[in-house]
């Protein structure tokens, strides 16, 4: 099983200020099959990126992805109010598939 | 409009059964695999289960340990999750999503609670 460790756990940031939100795996994952989601209060999960960095329908451009093989990296460039919620890693190449524990984006 | 929609949560004894459904509309069902995810209040995303578009495999997480049942009609666009011997561990918001191979899961439901209490 790929375990995906993300960091940090809670994320404090004043709208408009960068994010740099990271994930690790526990063993190589191969880059076409690794996502982020975010999930605001109460909602399902959203898919942000998928394919390390191909952004989803309707997704804004501050929104980005990146990375390869353990390491990769969720930037959001500047945040806006409806940014701050929790974001998840998946790679879903492999079964089990697998999700990170989250990082929490608050408001400073 | 692609959508699912999670039915079937409700609260159970520890041991007792129940059996989700998820219906979709908006694309064409068969092509895809379809999963369940699960999230126990507070915590993180957790993958339960997933079936081919065709019904021909399924995984389950190990944690399941042979107690759940993924299944699928693809002439009624419904996906449906058997859940026996629940345990108070299993209380959680059960998603369905779908599987579109590279594009990850792209479309979920709003989710069905399942509290299993005594």
């Amino acid at each position: 099983e790929t375990v995906l460790t993300q960091s940090p756990g809670t994320l404090s940031l004043s709208p408009g200020e960068r994010a740099t939100l990271s994930c690790r795996a526990s063993q190589s994952v191969d880059s076409r099959y690794f996502a982020w989601y975010q999930q605001r209060p109460g909602q399902a999960p959203r898919l942000l990126i998928s394919g390390t960095s191909s952004r989803a329908t309707g997704i804004p451009d501050r929104f980005s992805g990146s990375g390869s093989g353990t390491d990769f990296t969720l930037t959001i460039s500047r945040l806006e109010p409806e940014d701050f919620a929790v974001y998840y890693c998946q790679q879903y190449g492999n079964s089990p598939w697998t999700f990170g524990q989250g990082t929490k984006v608050e408001i400073k | 409009q692609e959508q699912l929609v999670e039915s079937g949560g409700g609260v159970v004894q520890p041991g007792g059964s129940l059996r989700l459904s998820c219906a979709a509309s908006g694309f064409s069902f068969r092509t895809y695999g379809m999963h369940w995810v699960r999230q126990a209040p507070g915590k993180g995303l957790e993958w339960v289960a997933v079936i081919w578009a065709d019904g021909s495999t399924r995984n389950y997480a190990d944690s399941l340990k042979g107690r759940f049942t993924i299944s699928r009609d693809n002439s009624k666009n419904m996906l449906y999750m058997q859940m026996n011997s629940l345990r108070v561990e299993d209380t959680a918001v059960y998603y369905c999503a779908t599987d579109r191979g590279a594009a990850a899961f792209d479309v979920w439901g709003q989710g069905t609670m399942v509290t299993v209490s005594s």
